[in-house]
């Protein structure tokens, strides 16, 4: 099955500092990736959906100046909290949507734990 | 009323027995179903993909689509502690962006 790698897959920061998120299609070229937020037993929440070459589409209530999202390439979107605050501790997940065979499955990545003290 | 619905559990379930997971849905534009398998601080792992109505089995987990009553399920048969986990449905159409379920928690008890 296609493979989604995320780093780091843990990382604590202070507050205030920015906090970058890589997400990258390992076999596979993406041109739509998605980026998750997820409370501990709660279900997903999408935060942005990321277009290859294109500016991200932020869902209602994310602060796109607070998640920087970057696309450049098929395989690779990037995520940056920035000035991270504790209410931003969470697990961010990144999922890419295959693109050609079947375009409607999107392939998660395994997560990071973010941590701002 | 949510697009999707789906009983957030907990599911508790003795060793070997089948399991039926089920979500709902209002949108009949949707075609195409997911069923996902996450793990506690784990990212969710696709487990089966179904475009339309019908049946679809891969091992020991069946998956159903009924399009008439807009209602998904996904039987596991022989249950295994290892298939405690949360099981999120998920659904969309093209150009629908895809809608997850709340996902339900199964828990199976050796």
């Amino acid at each position: 099955g296609a493979v989604v790698s995320q780093h780091p897959s843990r990382v604590i920061c202070k507050s205030g500092t920015s906090v970058k998120i890589e997400c990258r299609s390992l076999d596979f070229q993406a041109t739509t990736m998605f980026w998750y937020r997820q409370f501990p037993k709660q279900s997903l929440m999408l935060m942005a959906t990321s277009n290859e070459g294109s500016k991200a589409t932020y869902e209602q209530g994310v602060e796109k100046d607070k998640f920087l999202i970057n696309h450049a390439s098929l395989t690779l979107s990037t995520l940056t909290v920035t000035s991270a605050h504790p209410e931003d501790s969470s697990f961010y997940i990144c999922s890419a949507r295959q693109t050609g065979i079947d375009q409607e499955t999107q392939y998660f990545g395994p997560g990071t734990r973010l941590l701002v003290l | 009323q949510k697009e999707v619905e789906q009983d957030p559990g907990p599911l508790s379930v003795p060793e070997g027995a089948i399991v039926s997971l089920n979500c709902t849905y209002s949108n009949s534009a949707f075609q195409y179903f997911m069923w996902y398998r996450q793990y506690s601080r784990k990212g969710p792992e696709l487990l089966m993909y179904t475009y339309s109505s019908g049946n679809k089995e891969d091992g020991r987990f069946t998956a159903q689509v009924d399009k008439s009553s807009k209602y998904i399920s996904l039987f596991i048969r022989d249950s295994q502690p290892s298939d405690s986990a949360t099981y999120l449905c998920a659904m969309g159409a093209g150009g629908f962006k895809t809608i997850f379920g709340a996902g339900t928690r199964l828990f199976v008890k050796a």
